[in-house]
């Protein structure tokens, strides 16, 4: 079955520069979610979209914008990125009108120098 | 205080053993509750939704008690390959807009 496609699976950035990281969800799946994993901590939710709005905002910085497109894949941009910033960035996608049971992607690791 | 708590371990249990995990949660209001397995370096993996009634899976049986705001997980007959951080999850929806809150994770594992 087809999962969650994330790129690149790893990035290596230095300190103020810009990342875009791609996202593309399960087909047929409406909703696609971002979460931050920092090394040791659990994943954090940064922000989701349902059918191309954005629907909730979780703990994500304002240096970051997100959107997701007509064709429902999603883009993260993280800008004056900051060594805090490096991180395991997980893309996950669900049917809202299913269990709303999350599939994630194998993520992009950021590494900020 | 997390808004979804567990223990984190580590748990450290001899293969064939039975290990159980619990997890509470203080949102009240909260939904859809899930167990999530995570290898190191690896995403998420969904293992189970948890439904009021409990459910089983195989080895793994799920519980959840609403009263008391805590969710259980139990494995039996572990396997080598059950070794892996397990992650209690609670989804809480307002507005029709709903986020996946994760405990710290509970690590466990299977020894030889």
């Amino acid at each position: 079955a087809a999962g969650v496609i994330q790129s690149p699976r790893h990035l290596i950035k230095e300190k103020r520069e810009t990342a875009t990281l791609k996202c593309y969800p399960i087909p047929r799946h409406d909703t696609v979610y971002w979460y931050q994993q920092g090394p040791g901590q659990d994943p954090q939710f940064l922000i989701s979209f349902y059918e191309k709005m954005q629907s909730d905002k979780g703990s994500i910085p304002d240096r970051f914008s997100a959107q997701q497109f007509s064709d429902y894949h999603s883009e993260l941009n993280m800008s004056s990125l900051e060594l805090g910033d490096s991180a395991l960035y997980f893309c996950a996608s669900s049917l809202r009108a299913a269990s709303y049971e999350q599939y994630f992607g194998p993520g992009t690791r950021l590494t900020v120098t | 205080r997390k808004e979804v708590e567990q223990d984190p371990g580590p748990f450290n249990v001899p293969e064939g053993a039975t290990v159980a995990f619990n997890c509470t949660y203080s949102n009240s209001a909260s939904q859809s509750f899930f167990w999530y397995r995570q290898d190191c370096r690896k995403e998420p993996k969904l293992l189970m939704s948890v439904y009021s009634s409990g459910n089983e899976d195989g080895r793994f049986t799920a519980q959840l008690n609403r009263a008391s705001q805590y969710i259980s997980l139990l494995i039996r007959d572990s396997k080598l390959s059950d070794s892996a951080t397990y992650l209690c999850v609670v989804n809480s929806r307002t507005f029709g807009n709903e986020k996946l809150t994760f405990g710290t994770g509970t690590r466990l594992t299977i020894i030889p």
